[in-house]
């Protein structure tokens, strides 16, 4: 059974560019989850959706930051512009009834980096 | 406010030597759950454990185990004959807002191990 699939892997962009990092959930899972892991901050929570719905963005850095969950098996996180501070690894989780305790389940990241 | 504090930044242990990871965690919900995470030099997030407020049974799978106290709020991992495929970063993770549209899974520090051979 396929795992959270997260693309690209790595990203090497120039600051003012827009950045598009994609995800594609376990089927059946209705929680997805952004977050981005720096080594001044650890592992932080951007945005979680529930059943296509964004609950919380308040982890969301910026206006610079968006996140789109159109159907429960795809979700982007759009930066633009990027800037050097934005390097960092993005991941993609998704659970079944995170409400309940369910564990997440993490994508392989991606890895951005700004110049 | 929720909150999980991983005091140990860096522990270095020698091959089967047992380490324990420290966990502890602030919450102010009556029901939440406690997680393990480890993630590996190749970067993955591998879910480890997941415990739920009201069991407080301590757990063994192998060489590893946890033990969970509330009167201490805290989630410790031991990883007993400790071997060098353990090196990882560890995370504690705590989520609460149970039941409720605010669920959110917040994570410690990390506890990066490192086991010599």
């Amino acid at each position: 059974d396929a795992g959270v699939i997260q693309s690209p892997r790595h990203e090497v962009t120039e600051m003012g560019q827009e950045v598009t990092l994609r995800c594609k959930p376990i089927s059946g899972h209705n929680s997805l989850f952004w977050y981005r892991q720096t080594m001044m901050r650890g592992l932080e929570l951007l945005i979680y959706f529930n059943n296509n719905v964004p609950i919380d963005d308040s982890g969301m850095p910026e206006d610079r930051f968006s996140a789109k969950m159109p159907n429960a098996s795809f979700s982007t996180l759009k930066i633009q512009p990027s800037e050097p501070r934005d390097s960092a690894v993005y991941f993609c989780a998704s659970s079944l009834e995170a409400g309940v305790g369910g564990e997440l389940f993490f994508g392989e990241g991606s890895r951005l980096t700004v110049l | 406010a929720q909150k999980v504090t991983q005091a140990q930044t860096e522990i270095s242990v020698v091959e089967k030597e047992d380490v324990t990871l420290d966990c502890v965690y602030e919450t102010r919900d009556t029901t939440y759950y406690l997680f393990w995470y480890k993630q590996p030099p190749s970067g993955e997030l591998v879910f480890l454990i997941r415990r739920n407020s009201f069991d407080e049974q301590n757990e063994i799978s192998g060489r590893y185990s946890w033990n969970f106290q509330k009167s201490t709020s805290s989630f410790n991992f031991t990883i007993t004959a400790s071997q060098v495929v353990d090196s990882a970063v560890y995370f504690c993770a705590l989520l609460g807002g149970y039941g409720g549209a605010t669920n959110k899974l917040i994570f410690g520090t990390g506890t990066l191990l490192a086991v010599q051979p």
